[in-house]
């Protein structure tokens, strides 16, 4: 599989529980790139990686996101004390250039 | 300020016909780049097409064009010979600056395209 690939595709969790996704970007692709997307709206920046370091952070990304991506390939986005306004849509993509974003089908979060 | 203007929520369009999805953008930027995406009800940001600001042919991929007009800062996209498979939520978003530098993507709010038969 060529593809950028997100897990878990679903994820029921309760409100002040901690999860964590995972990311797969292209193999080839330096850049790692987080998106969140609640209903109706486009998809808004979270985070970015170049190879291990994370060099930019949206103001939306709270002290209770954290972000890694260790050796420069996979990466995990966790969420510590859920809420239910955290519930959305976070997609991962992946880059070599600025103009060749790859999407994976992202995870969506329930927080209930 | 909104950098992405999508003002249809929705879009019907019977198969085979021709439709064209409206975006404008507001930038200050001359070096900037304009995306479609398509994210049909799986979840998946698939890529259309892309135009760079200094682009001077409109961009064309396949059954897809955009509509490039720099001075009224728009971006349309024009589906030709609609097919029942593009219903789906369609996405234009905008990088702005060039070089090494990271840039964001910037998303507007969609439209939703429904193909009837």
């Amino acid at each position: 599989d060529t593809g950028v690939s997100q897990d878990p595709r679903h994820k029921i969790t309760k409100r002040g529980q901690n999860v964590t996704f995972r990311c797969d970007p292209i193999s080839e692709h330096n850049r790692l790139y987080w998106y969140r997307q609640t209903l109706g709206q486009g998809p808004e920046f979270l985070t970015y990686f170049q190879n291990e370091a994370q060099l930019e952070k949206s103001r939306l990304l709270s002290d209770r996101f954290s972000a890694e991506r260790p050796k420069g390939s996979f990466s995990t986005l966790e969420i510590q004390h859920t809420e239910q306004g955290d519930s959305a849509m976070y997609l991962c993509a992946s880059s070599l250039r600025q103009d060749g974003y790859t999407f994976g089908s992202g995870t969506r979060l329930t927080v209930v | 300020a909104q950098k992405i203007t999508q003002t249809q929520p929705g879009m019907f369009v019977q198969e085979k016909e021709a439709v064209t999805l409206d975006c404008t953008y507001d930038t200050s930027d001359q070096s900037y780049g304009l995306f479609w995406y398509k994210q049909p009800s799986s979840g998946e940001m698939i890529f259309l097409i892309y135009q760079g600001s200094y682009d001077e042919q409109n961009a064309t991929e396949g059954r897809y064009s955009l509509n490039f007009q720099k001075a009224r800062k728009s971006a349309n996209l024009v589906i030709s010979a609609s097919q029942l498979g593009d219903s789906a939520m369609y996405f234009c978003a905008m990088r702005e600056g060039s070089g090494t530098g990271f840039q964001k993507l910037v998303f507007g709010t969609g439209t939703r395209l429904l193909v009837s038969p």
